[in-house]
């Protein structure tokens, strides 16, 4: 089936530094990814949808300038957390849409990057 | 605003019981739904999807229903295992290939 590749599976950066996320499709094409953050015990929480070749779109409250997201082939997205705070401590996880529809509902999750910034 | 809402927080069966697990939405205009399981500190691994035209689907022991017009579904999962301890997440999108959004989930512990 689909499979979504993210890494790193866990990262702990000082406060002010940057982050990047990578998630990648590893047997198909996505020409849509999406972004999204949970809290501990709270539910995910989208925070972008990312289209290869042209800009991501941002949810309602959410820093595109913070949150940087790139999209710059078929089967790559990055998530960079530009001037890392401890408030952006959180599990951030990707999910790309398999053109194929391959597996239940046609979604395939990456196994997500837990950040701490300390 | 769409919401998604999931009841109860969290649940402790012992093994072998049957149990359900709801999740209603504010709007019913629904593409479709999902139920996802999430371990700990893990991505989600999807269940079981039901089309706005489907009343259920089933998957081994799991059984999700759908009322579109109450705005509701419930998961129901038949005689538990400890295996299945882990959050269960319904998300519902209201277009094809759309963003998902999710409930709060329900943290399940089933105890041997």
């Amino acid at each position: 089936g689909a499979v979504v590749s993210q890494h790193p599976s866990w990262v702990i950066c000082k406060s002010g530094t940057s982050v990047k996320i990578e998630c990648r499709s590893l047997d198909f094409q996505a020409t849509t990814m999406f972004w999204y953050r949970q809290f501990p015990k709270q539910s995910l929480m989208l925070m972008a949808t990312s289209n290869e070749g042209s800009k991501a779109t941002y949810e309602q409250g959410v820093e595109k300038d913070k949150f940087l997201i790139n999209h710059a082939s078929l089967t790559l997205s990055t998530l960079t957390v530009t001037s890392a705070h401890p408030e952006d401590s959180s599990f951030y996880i990707c999910s790309a849409r398999d053109p194929a529809d391959r597996g239940i509902g046609g979604y395939t999750f990456g196994s997500g990057t837990r950040l701490t910034v300390v | 605003k769409q919401e998604v809402t999931q009841i109860p927080a969290a649940l402790s069966v012992p093994e072998g019981e049957n149990l359900v697990l709801n999740c209603s939405f504010t709007d019913s205009a629904i593409y479709n739904l999902q139920w996802f399981r999430q371990d700990p500190g893990k991505g989600l691994t999807s269940l079981l999807l039901i089309q706005s035209s489907q009343r259920e689907q089933t998957s081994g022991r799991l059984n999700a229903s759908l009322d579109k017009s109450s705005g509701r579904s419930t998961l129901y999962i038949a005689a538990s295992q400890p295996g299945d301890s882990a959050t269960y997440l319904c998300a519902v999108s209201y277009n094809q290939g759309g963003k998902l959004i999710f409930g709060q989930g329900t943290e399940l512990s089933v105890k041997p």
